[in-house]
């Protein structure tokens, strides 16, 4: 399939710990971008990583990027309880109008 | 500045009724896309609007229609609702049609009884 498929599906850790999900994809890429979905709401665009990076900052989001592995991840450091919601990392198909494809996501749960 | 907008936010209809979405995007987008999302599940796209045109369109049955108006603000209307049409809507805008950055509205949850 074309969408972007997020691994695990479920994570549950402690405030405080880092929490780590990974994505993968079949198609080649622009650019990869990652979601987070608090429970029943909408989606808060995260951070967008181009093809030509590597990996990618934003305040306690770090996110990678490898082109040859077709997969990226995206760690949270430090976590808190307000972190808990799902994320996703849809692809984007150019052939489409640039529509998003998304998977099942990563649901995390940060308990306090 | 506004971002994303989508009302109402919770709705229930009997099946077989008709139902319209709204949505309101960002300032400065041009294009609005909409997806269902079932419970526990991913969103699924539905169609995107560029120029008050369908420009790309998911499968989806053609009892989900839409609208985008002058100002770029666009509707979603769903005819001869089903049980399984019951979802959270969502839409999201970008500029230009290549969803370089898509902005989400916080959804319209869709209860259909």
């Amino acid at each position: 399939s074309q969408q972007g498929e997020e691994d695990p599906q479920a994570l549950s850790i402690q405030e405080g710990e880092n929490a780590t999900m990974n994505c993968s994809y079949k198609t080649s890429i622009n650019n990869l971008q990652w979601y987070r979905q608090n429970s029943g709401r909408g989606l808060v665009h995260l951070i967008l990583i181009r093809s030509n990076e590597r990996e990618k900052h934003s305040g306690r989001l770090r996110v990678t990027l490898d082109t040859s592995k077709k997969s990226s991840s995206l760690l949270i450091t430090a976590s808190r309880a307000a972190d808990t919601a799902s994320y996703f990392c849809p692809t984007v198909d150019y052939n489409q109008g640039g529509k998003l494809i998304f998977g099942q996501g990563t649901e995390l749960s940060v308990k306090p | 500045d506004a971002g994303v907008t989508q009302s109402p936010t919770h709705l229930i209809k009997t099946r077989g009724q008709q139902v319209t979405l709204r949505c309101s995007p960002k300032s400065g987008h041009d294009t609005v896309s909409w997806y269902q999302q079932a419970l526990g599940q991913g969103p699924q796209f539905i169609f995107q609007y560029y120029e008050e045109e369908e420009r790309q369109r998911g499968n989806f049955p053609d009892r989900f229609s839409g609208h985008q108006f002058p100002n770029y603000s666009s509707e979603l209307n769903v005819n001869a609702l089903l049980l399984g049409d019951s979802a959270l809507y969502l839409c999201a805008s970008s500029l230009g049609t290549l969803n370089t950055e898509a902005f989400f509205g916080q959804g319209t949850r869709l209860t259909v009884v």
